[in-house]
């Protein structure tokens, strides 16, 4: 079976225009996760959504914002970048609502996301 | 606030020996403990997890310690290999809610 599958693999945006990234989940999985990776440090959580509703949302500012589609795949949609905005985007799914023992998160490969 | 502490930074380890990664964490209601393992340019991989109701899991060479009174856990390399080296966090979670992750310990293991 195929991984959580990200696109693109790369994007390099300028500071105030928007951007678009997609993930395909792990066939089966029905929730999706975005978090978001600086270079050194650990993944931050962004979103969460589970059937296409939104069931958790982390400490970003409302220029992020995301969907999911009923086929589970989903949208992470970033406008007015800022420098600080450079980062690995990874997406994650998992069967229900992940992060715990039973349902685990896989994450895909990410977008790296530069705004010169 | 959840918090995740992990030490160290980076960490060298000649190829057989014991390559330790710790974490400490706040919030007593984690209840899922997972390590990940990140390798450049890809996205973390799960490595092993443990429930709070377990003081260690062992997985081939990975081993997980778990002190829940002292609120830290623990992941333990055996035999490290060069294949090995990549980049180690520690996270948490309780119920279904998101993982927290620790800043990551950057693992060189030497030929």
């Amino acid at each position: 079976d195929a991984g959580v599958t990200q696109s693109p693999t790369h994007l390099i945006k300028t500071r105030g225009q928007h951007v678009t990234l997609r993930c395909s989940p792990i066939s089966g999985h029905k929730s999706v996760s975005w978090y978001q990776q600086v270079l050194g440090q650990g993944p931050q959580f962004i979103f969460q959504y589970y059937e296409k509703e939104e069931r958790g949302r982390g400490n970003f500012p409302d220029r992020f914002s995301a969907r999911q589609f009923p086929n589970y795949s989903s949208e992470l949609n970033v406008n007015a970048l800022l420098l600080g905005d450079s980062a690995l985007y990874l997406c994650a799914s998992s069967r229900p609502l992940g992060g715990s023992y039973n349902s685990p998160l896989h994450f895909g490969n990410g977008t790296r996301l530069t705004v010169t | 606030q959840q918090q995740v502490k992990q030490s160290p930074q980076s960490l060298i380890v000649q190829k057989g020996g014991i390559s330790i990664i710790n974490c400490a964490y706040e919030n007593t209601a984690f209840d899922y403990f997972p390590w990940y393992q990140q390798f450049p340019g890809k996205g973390p991989a799960l490595l092993i997890a443990i429930r709070p109701d377990v003081s260690e899991k062992k997985e081939g060479r990975f081993t997980i310690s778990f002190n829940k009174s002292a609120k830290q856990f623990s992941l333990h390399i055996m035999d490290s290999q060069p294949g090995d080296s990549a980049t180690y966090f520690c996270a948490a979670s309780w119920g279904y809610s998101t993982l927290t992750f620790g800043k990551g310990t950057m693992l060189l293991v030497s030929p």
